[in-house]
């Protein structure tokens, strides 16, 4: 059971363009909801997270934008980079003891220079 | 402030055979979280350890089994080992029961 759906599986974008990557959960009590960048060899890194108390979180060039209605939230890439290309991972959890990420199977992205 | 260190990063057992791979968390976390990483599954969450007890459970086997001591560093044994037991195996740390993981370079598993 999938409880955190992230979509596309693989993104091939561009120098300069937008990448967006989209996740959709399922459990309304989640409140936390990180994205984790992982490069080829290395282990995962948080990216940038958000709350549902905002409808959007800005860090440089990455932006998260949250719709708290449609349960979705979605990672934007401005101007990608060749050095953006990555695994990216979306995660949700909720309050509480003992906090456990349900994880997206992740999307990779490919920037072409 | 030195990273989480995982060893072996890679290896190679034959089925049936087991295996343990460490953990040495940042300085200061007492918490470590395991997963396994296969191309197509993502991140499958095996457990948790803090302060030396195990606090969350994913949906594993009984094979796979784990510790942690009372320095915070993890270990994780899978006995019996099967092909599909073959992956990436990262482990995490962070400082309490929630906040920010942060994850080592992985022990690379093949079964043959």
């Amino acid at each position: 059971q999938q409880q955190v759906k992230q979509s596309p599986q693989s993104l091939i974008v561009q120098k300069g363009g937008i990448s967006i990557i989209n996740c959709a959960y399922e459990n309304t009590a989640f409140d936390y909801f990180p994205w984790y960048q992982q490069f080829p060899g290395k282990g995962p890194a948080l990216l940038i997270a958000i709350r549902p108390d905002v409808s959007e979180k800005k860090e440089g060039r990455f932006t998260i934008s949250f719709n708290k209605s449609a349960k979705q939230f979605s990672l934007h890439i401005m101007d990608s980079q060749p050095g953006d290309s990555a695994t990216y991972f979306c995660a949700a959890s909720r309050d509480g003891n003992n906090r456990k990420l349900i994880w997206g199977l992740g999307t990779s992205l490919a920037v072409n220079p | 402030k030195a990273g989480v260190t995982q060893t072996p990063r890679y290896l190679i057992k034959t089925r049936g055979q087991q295996v343990t791979l460490s953990c040495s968390p940042i300085s200061g976390h007492r918490s470590v979280s395991w997963y396994q990483q296969t191309p197509g599954q993502g991140l499958q969450f095996l457990f948790e350890y803090f302060s030396e007890t195990q606090r969350n459970k994913g949906n594993f086997p009984g094979r796979f089994s784990g510790r942690q001591f009372s320095n915070s560093r993890s270990e994780m044994n899978v006995s019996t080992l099967e092909l599909g037991d073959s992956a990436l195996y990262l482990c995490a740390s962070r400082w309490g029961e929630t906040g920010e993981l942060f994850f080592g370079e992985g022990s690379r598993l093949t079964v043959l």
